[in-house]
């Protein structure tokens, strides 16, 4: 299995908190991904990175921002979390880019009450 | 956003049967990929398809990908209690970056 862990796995928050998601890899990817994944929506792309420093918007951007310092963490913030961003939260890397396989995280859980 | 439908949405069925599920959209792809989800879990790649009218097999499972490469395919011979999941298909988005992945068809099979 590739080498890539999220934190929290789990997380209940307030509406108007901020919250930030960690995304670890130990594989060395170029390529990290953000998804949302939701009943009736299916895989979305928040954010996507293709290099340190390097991040692009996904379908589903707003409320959302990203950071990348280092190859091996990405980082979800959600600078003011809404109950429509109660979700679960899936990091994906890959080697080469989209046309190559994804590897995915084991998600985290939000709930924002 | 290059849209991908994926039918049917829901399939339960008895062990041993065979199934197919589909993948289809308007816009032409440069390759697919197929993704199985389990309950808790992250997807994982199951394989991908590049050249229009490939077919790959996977031990008892099939994937095919449409002469026109607008369209793909998953069959499954005597499915077992280990096949239920979520079945994603993916394909590249206009961005090249990114994959944009159908809704998925969530497969169950009872013993």
């Amino acid at each position: 299995d590739a080498g890539i862990t999220q934190s929290p796995r789990h997380k209940v928050t307030e509406t108007g908190t901020p919250v930030t998601l960690r995304c670890h890899q130990t594989e060395n990817h170029r390529y990290m991904y953000w998804y949302r994944q939701d009943p009736g929506h299916g895989l979305r792309l928040i954010h996507y990175s293709y290099g340190v420093k390097d991040t692009d918007k996904g379908e589903v951007s707003d409320g959302y921002s990203v950071s990348r310092s280092k190859t091996e963490d990405f980082l979800l913030t959600l600078e003011s979390a809404t109950s429509s961003q109660t979700s679960v939260y899936f990091c994906a890397i890959s080697e080469g880019g989209a046309a190559t396989a994804q590897y995915f995280g084991p998600g985290t859980r939000l709930t924002v009450t | 956003t290059q849209l991908l439908e994926q039918s049917p949405q829901f399939l339960s069925i008895q062990e041993g049967e065979n199934l197919t599920v589909y993948c289809n959209s308007s816009s032409v792809f440069s390759s697919l990929q197929w993704y199985r989800q389990e309950p808790g879990e992250g997807p994982v790649l199951l394989v991908t398809v590049v050249t229009g009218g490939e077919v790959k097999k996977l031990k008892r499972l099939t994937f095919q990908f449409g002469d026109a490469r607008k369209d793909s395919s998953l069959h499954i011979t005597a499915a077992q209690p280990g096949d239920t999941g979520l079945y994603l298909c993916a394909g590249v988005g206009n961005s090249g970056y990114a994959l944009n992945f159908g809704k998925g068809t969530s497969l169950l099979v009872t013993p």
